[in-house]
């Protein structure tokens, strides 16, 4: 079975600090990986997807996430946080097999104006 | 483009009671999703349907969990008798294909936020 691990679980940033959130995966073969962010009173939304080909992908919002295939790594980066960066990111991964997508606990990040 | 629609947005119930929710995915899209979410921790599958049938129901409770998708557009999930361990978010997502379509990707309604007393 697959799963996923989200190391930090509340991170508190100063505005235009950078941004790493870490996350790791375990299933052996193939993966499709995705992050989620939820500001607070809205639902979740789809911040950037990972299917195949270049392991570093761009988002919304000038985030950007990077593959490691040989870490089983998908971290979250941004190089200048805002206040309204202010949120929970959520990792997720889901197995070629299917369409079953498993999450990390997520990640509350505040970002102090 | 509208997104999917869930309802009640909040849900307050004793225990023992029963309770149910309603989605209605994004238009056209053939795969629902039922996720609970409980306070600090990620969402977790419930229950999958394509089109009309179920996909995948290896985590819903089903002594008192059920969901039906009847006519492969929108869907309920029900909760009889509900336990103090149900207070959770209860999502419902949406996507394009369904099983095996490997570009495919969720669509997250508002979710029901349940309280259990």
């Amino acid at each position: 079975a697959q799963s996923v691990s989200q190391h930090n679980h509340h991170v508190i940033l100063s505005e235009a600090a950078s941004l790493e959130l870490g996350c790791n995966y375990s299933y052996g073969g193939t993966v499709n990986l995705f992050w989620y962010v939820q500001y607070p009173g809205q639902h979740l939304q789809l911040l950037l997807k990972y299917f195949s080909g270049d392991p570093l992908v761009k988002g919304i919002k000038g985030f950007e996430a990077e593959f490691i295939k040989s870490k089983f790594s998908f971290n979250l980066r941004k190089p200048s946080v805002q206040w309204s960066d202010t949120a929970e990111y959520f990792c997720a991964v889901k197995n070629n097999a299917g369409n079953m997508l498993t999450f990390g606990g997520g990640t509350r990040l505040m970002v102090k104006p | 483009e509208a997104g999917v629609a869930q309802s009640p947005r909040y849900k307050i119930i004793e225990k023992r009671q029963s309770v149910a929710f309603w989605c209605n995915p994004i238009s056209g899209h053939a795969t629902l999703y039922w996720y609970q979410q409980i306070l600090g921790q990620g969402p977790k599958l419930l229950i999958q349907f394509q089109n009309n049938g179920v996909v995948d129901d290896s985590q819903l409770p089903k002594d008192r969990f059920s969901a039906e998708r009847l006519k492969g557009v929108d869907s309920t999930l029900k909760i009889q008798p509900a336990k103090l361990e149900d207070s959770a978010v209860y999502l419902c997502a949406s996507s394009l294909f369904g099983s095996g379509g490997s570009t495919d990707t969720q669509y997250f309604g508002p979710g029901t936020r349940l309280t259990v007393l």
